[in-house]
């Protein structure tokens, strides 16, 4: 199985601030990651896939990048709605496999 | 606009058996896009539980697969999963999902979950 290593696991920080969250596979799975949002009692949501395409309607103050093992999701200037927890997903081969997670909060 | 809403019992004994059927508005279940089963037990990740593509092909969690089951009735336009000998680590948020086709497509449609408590 592929294993995905989120780093952090915690993040505080303050509106407006820049913040990357790095996700690191086991082994090498071209662009095949996806990045979720999900806040509390909620469903997670598609933020991003390839890696690097941002879903439709996701604002562009989030990006991603990376391909291989290493992927990093960032966030420009964050905003009140983006203290959730996000996840990163690998699509490239069965079983499909998620990091632990990156729960972010306001400082 | 694609929904998918998830229905089963909320409280399932011990090793008794979780079924739960997820019921898909707004695309046609017998296309090529794949069908999912996620979960996420309380304050914790999710996990992948197993996969339903239209042509019959099946992928399970490996450490899932002696005890689950996930079909298909496109006449009714819903997939199910089955869960056999349940205990209480199998508690958590379940949810059904439209994975896009090919390599490296997402999950981008989901339920909104339903909660499965294992208790006796």
């Amino acid at each position: 199985d592929i294993q995905l290593t989120q780093s952090p696991s915690f993040l505080s920080a303050s509106v407006g601030d820049r913040v990357t969250i790095t996700c690191r596979a086991s082994q090498g799975i071209s662009s095949h990651l996806a990045w979720y949002q999900q806040t509390p009692g909620r469903a997670p949501k598609l933020l991003m896939y390839a890696a690097s395409t941002l879903q439709s309607g996701v604002p562009s103050r989030f990006s991603g990048s990376g391909s291989g093992t290493e992927f990093t999701l960032t966030i420009s200037s964050l905003q009140p709605e983006d203290f959730a927890t996000y996840y990163c997903q690998q699509l490239n081969s069965y079983p499909l496999t998620f990091g632990q997670g990156t729960r972010l909060e306001i400082k | 606009q694609v929904q998918l809403q998830e229905s089963g019992p909320g409280l399932v004994k011990p090793s008794e058996t979780l079924s739960l059927t997820c019921a898909v508005a707004g695309y046609s279940i017998s296309n090529t896009y794949c069908w999912a089963w996620i979960r996420q037990p309380p304050g914790r990740g999710l996990e992948w539980i197993g996969s339903f593509y239209p042509g019959g092909n099946t992928y399970y969690s490996p450490s899932l697969e002696s005890r689950v089951t996930i079909s298909v009735d496109t006449s009714k336009s819903q997939f199910s999963l089955k869960l056999t000998s349940v205990t209480a680590a199998d508690t958590a948020m379940y949810y059904c999902a439209r994975r896009v086709p090919g390599s490296g497509g997402p999950h981008d449609y989901w339920g909104q979950g339903t909660l499965v408590t294992v208790s006796p």
